[in-house]
């Protein structure tokens, strides 16, 4: 089965700052990877996808994610943090189980807290 | 605004009762699926239906069940509720099962 592992319960960084959050996942094929956002009571929304083609991938908000096979990783990042990115982001793998069925298996999430 | 409509957004009720919670999908999309997102566990995937036939189940308990109508929404429903039983339960939906999910703002279920 899939899993997904956030190992980060909560970062904090300064405004303007550079912000990388971590992402692993455990899936014997080629997985489709998503990161999703949720602001205080609010529904997750996503930020970036990947399907497969270029392992470096753009999104909203100015936020990328790099795709690393050989590490089974998923991170996210921004070059540059703005007080309304601070909220829970959740990293999350789509994959095939049994039966032809298909789900989302979500990592725990990472709380940012952004200081201005 | 995912076009995912969720209701009510808040629910209250008390042990041992049961509730129905209410989902409209995108316009277009025939998947829909429930997550139940609550401190302890996280977000857990439910149930998925796909153009009113059950797809996939994962973590969803025997006194829960779902059902997608011939308009394509949803309903969730939750029996015999338990304090446990409080979270917040989501509904996403898309258009193929590989594509990314859109989620609805959720409902908050508070069991007292």
């Amino acid at each position: 089965a899939q899993s997904v592992t956030q190992p980060d319960i909560h970062i904090t960084v300064s405004e303007g700052a550079s912000l990388e959050l971590r992402c692993n996942y455990s899936y014997g094929a080629t997985p489709y990877l998503f990161w999703y956002v949720q602001s205080p009571g609010q529904g997750l929304q996503l930020l970036l996808k990947y399907f497969s083609g270029d392992t470096l991938v753009q999104g909203i908000k100015g936020f990328e994610a790099e795709f690393k096979r050989s590490q089974s990783s998923f991170n996210l990042r921004k070059p540059s943090v703005h007080w309304s990115d601070a909220a829970e982001y959740f990293c999350a793998v789509g994959a095939y189980s049994g039966a032809g069925s298909y789900q989302l298996t979500f990592g725990k999430g990472t709380k940012l807290s952004v200081i201005p | 605004d995912s076009g995912v409509t969720q209701t009510p957004k808040h629910l209250i009720t008390a042990t041992g009762q049961r509730v129905t919670l209410r989902c409209s999908p995108r316009s277009g999309d025939l998947s829909v699926y429930w997550y139940q997102q609550s401190l302890d566990q996280g977000l857990q995937f439910l149930i998925q239906y796909y153009n009113g036939e059950e797809r996939a189940k994962g973590n969803i308990l025997e006194r829960f069940s779902a059902q997608q109508f011939p308009d394509l929404h949803s309903e969730l429903n939750l029996s015999s509720l338990e304090l446990g039983d409080s979270a917040l339960y989501f509904c996403a939906s898309s258009t193929q099962d590989y594509n990314e999910q859109f989620f609805g703002p959720g409902t908050r279920l508070t069991v007292l």
